[in-house]
């Protein structure tokens, strides 16, 4: 089974804290993405890779980066977190034949 | 450019009873379609994919869906609808041919409620 897990599931952060979300695949692949999930909203793509060190911006990657050093692990940062940054974020890996979700990081920024 | 449109916010239905799920999308070239599901507090799950092999698409648990290009649809069915059944499901095409393409497009999401 590939498995793809997210360093927390619940993460509470002040405004203006610089923020880590990481992401680790087991499966060897290359394509990897972040979204965030709202209410009402569907995902939303913040940032994907697709190899070591490769990313592309999504369709929202204002005041958010990323970074990809080992193939496994992409990790997404929030310099400087805000209140609208309050989501649900879910990390994927993509194989040949579909995406496979992390179970997602809930963030509330206070 | 692709997109994908889910008709209904909230669909309401009694156990037993069928289930519709509505989704048309938008997409310049022959799409690869999904379908997700997300009950509460879980991941999301793929439930069934279109991949222009055959037109109707079984999934787990009793979902299939049908591809239909002159409408642009591929709704979501399932014959008899079981408490478990409630979740939200997104419907999901895939984002294109270029890089980006891998990346997937998400409906805003059915909520499903089963009543007893």
């Amino acid at each position: 089974d590939v498995k793809v897990t997210q360093s927390s599931r619940y993460l509470v952060k002040r405004t203006g804290e610089k923020v880590f979300l990481e992401c680790v695949q087991d499966m060897d692949h290359e394509n990897m993405f972040w979204y965030r999930q709202d209410p009402g909203l569907g995902l939303r793509l913040i940032y994907f890779s697709y190899d070591v060190k490769m990313k592309e911006k999504g369709d929202i990657p204002e005041g958010y980066s990323v970074s990809r050093e080992k193939k496994e692990r992409f990790s997404l940062i929030l310099e400087s977190a805000s209140t609208n940054q309050t989501s649900m974020y879910l990390c994927a890996s993509r194989g040949p034949y579909e995406q496979y979700f992390g179970p997602g990081t809930r963030l509330t920024v206070t | 450019a692709q997109s994908v449109t889910q008709l209904d916010s909230h669909v309401s239905v009694s156990e037993g009873t069928p289930v519709l799920l509505r989704c048309n999308y938008s997409s310049s070239y022959s799409p690869s379609l999904f379908w997700y599901v997300q009950h509460p507090n879980k991941g999301l799950q793929l439930l069934l994919k279109y991949t222009s092999a055959a037109t109707l698409v079984k999934g787990i648990n009793g979902f299939e869906a049908e591809f239909k290009k002159s409408e642009t649809s591929f709704h979501l069915t399932k014959p008899s609808a079981h408490m478990s059944d409630a979740a939200e499901y997104f419907c999901v095409v895939s984002g294109g041919l270029n890089q980006a393409g891998t990346a997937l497009i998400f409906g805003k999401g059915t909520t499903l409620s089963v009543s007893s």
